[in-house]
């Protein structure tokens, strides 16, 4: 069984417009992540979430909001998509710092 | 400025040869791990080294951990084609919540 699985591992959208993707782990681990990985490869943390509650917001645009309906799910809601959000999204999850992530999601705006 | 910091960003051996990566931070951690990713793919977990520990071995990898200078290195020893990769150091910040913060990384290329 998959760790953490994110859907969907492409998404390809036009400029303007609103698109998420999902997350799911089944470790039971407390605390998820969104990361974002740019064309250098640069993994950079987006949010992170204990239990359910925002913990972590890294200065992301509030276009990006991520939504955690239970301690297992961590989705990323995306509105008015821009060029510059083309990037690989990861999701992670932890527990006593050692996290398991998901295969990405390569989106991209065109 | 990064949490991790790896150098070098890339690296280029022959088969066979040991690789050495290596990884600097700036504030107290919990503790200190490596992944791996290939390209295209998601990462990886290698190994976990906790801040009480020094080194710290699984197969052919090798950590190291010295939290006076705030620095970690991973030896790959006996590099295969398959080695090929990019590998990143991410810690885990002592205090508050868990917050992993990725390097920017080693790329390393395993030539046959």
């Amino acid at each position: 069984d998959t760790a953490v699985s994110q859907t969907p591992k492409y998404l390809v959208t036009q400029m303007g417009n609103d698109k998420s993707i999902k997350c799911e782990q089944n470790l039971g681990h407390d605390t998820m992540y969104w990361y974002k990985q740019d064309s250098k490869k640069f993994l950079k943390i987006m949010f992170s979430y204990n239990n359910k509650e925002l913990i972590i917001n890294e200065t992301v645009p509030n276009r990006f909001s991520p939504k955690s309906p239970d301690k297992a799910h961590l989705n990323l809601h995306i509105n008015s998509l821009e060029l510059g959000d083309s990037a690989v999204y990861f999701c992670a999850s932890s527990q006593s710092g050692h996290a398991f992530f998901g295969q990405g999601t390569r989106l991209t705006v065109v | 400025s990064q949490q991790g910091e790896e150098d070098p960003q890339a690296l280029s051996i022959q088969e066979g040869e040991n690789a050495t990566m290596n990884c600097s931070y700036k504030t107290s951690i919990n503790n200190l791990q490596w992944y791996r990713q290939n390209s295209g793919r998601g990462l990886v977990h290698l190994i976990l080294i906790r801040s009480n520990e020094r080194e710290k071995h699984s197969g052919r990898l090798r950590v190291t951990l010295d939290t006076s200078k705030k620095s970690s290195s991973l030896l790959i020893t006996a590099s295969r084609a398959a080695d090929t990769a990019s590998y990143f150091c991410a810690t885990d910040a002592r205090g508050g919540y868990q917050k992993v913060t990725f390097g920017i990384g080693t790329k390393l290329q395993v030539i046959p």
